[in-house]
């Protein structure tokens, strides 16, 4: 069975600096692994998605790895802002599509 | 907007009250999933959809629950008989396959809670 684990649960840090968010998971059989932010009371924002066959995607200043072999991915954020104070969410996939999250890692970011 | 949409928004029922949501999709994505939140959680899988077909549902989806995509295009997930263990954010989502990769793309959701 699937298992994903984001570490850690929060994370308080001053703006501008860099920080990484940590994801695991048990089976390295995955399709994809999502990226996803979520503002308290709303949906889901999808952030990155990174094919299982990828190392790496980058979105203007967020960069996500995948190393699957060790069932790892970080989330790389640069110069953090209070706007990315938020609830981060790491999901993956089987080919059957549907996804297993993470519990998040809630981030909040100090002026 | 051509993003996900979702309601009610909000649903406050009594227990034992019958309840429907409806999901719309992104335009011609061909997946729609339906997910489940509580509060301090990440969000767990309930069923999901192949244009009309439903393909897999959890082992969370109860004989109470039931969920329909009649047309390939919005979806209805009704939750009988509500239990106060029902209430939680009701997340919809929906990706293209084979085109993105299954990247799946949620909408704002439905909040539910049971008295």
């Amino acid at each position: 069975k699937q298992e994903v684990t984001q570490i850690p649960a929060a994370l308080s840090v001053p703006e501008g600096e860099n920080l990484v968010l940590n994801c695991s998971f048990t089976d390295s059989a995955i399709y994809n692994l999502q990226w996803f932010r979520q503002d308290p009371g709303k949906g889901l924002t999808s952030l990155l998605l990174i094919q299982s066959s990828q190392r790496e995607q980058t979105s203007g200043r967020l960069n996500a790895s995948l190393d699957k072999s060790s069932g790892r991915s970080t989330l790389y954020i640069a110069a953090s802002q209070p706007g990315d104070s938020a609830t981060y969410l790491c999901a993956v996939s089987s080919n059957t599509g549907k996804l297993i999250f993470g519990q998040g890692t809630t981030l909040q970011v100090k002026p | 907007d051509t993003g996900v949409s979702q309601n009610p928004r909000h649903k406050i029922t009594k227990r034992g009250q019958n309840v429907t949501f409806r999901c719309d999709p992104i335009s011609e994505h061909n997946r729609l999933y339906w997910y489940r939140q509580t509060l301090g959680q990440g969000p767990e899988f309930l069923t999901y959809f192949q244009n009309e077909a439903q393909l897999e549902k959890s082992r969370l989806l109860s004989d109470r629950f039931s969920a329909e995509r009649p047309k390939g295009s919005f979806s209805t997930l009704e939750i009988q008989r509500t239990e106060q263990g029902d209430s939680a954010m009701y997340l919809c989502a929906s990706s293209l396959v084979p085109t993105s990769g299954n990247e799946q793309f949620f909408g704002p959701g439905t909040r539910l809670t049971v008295l």
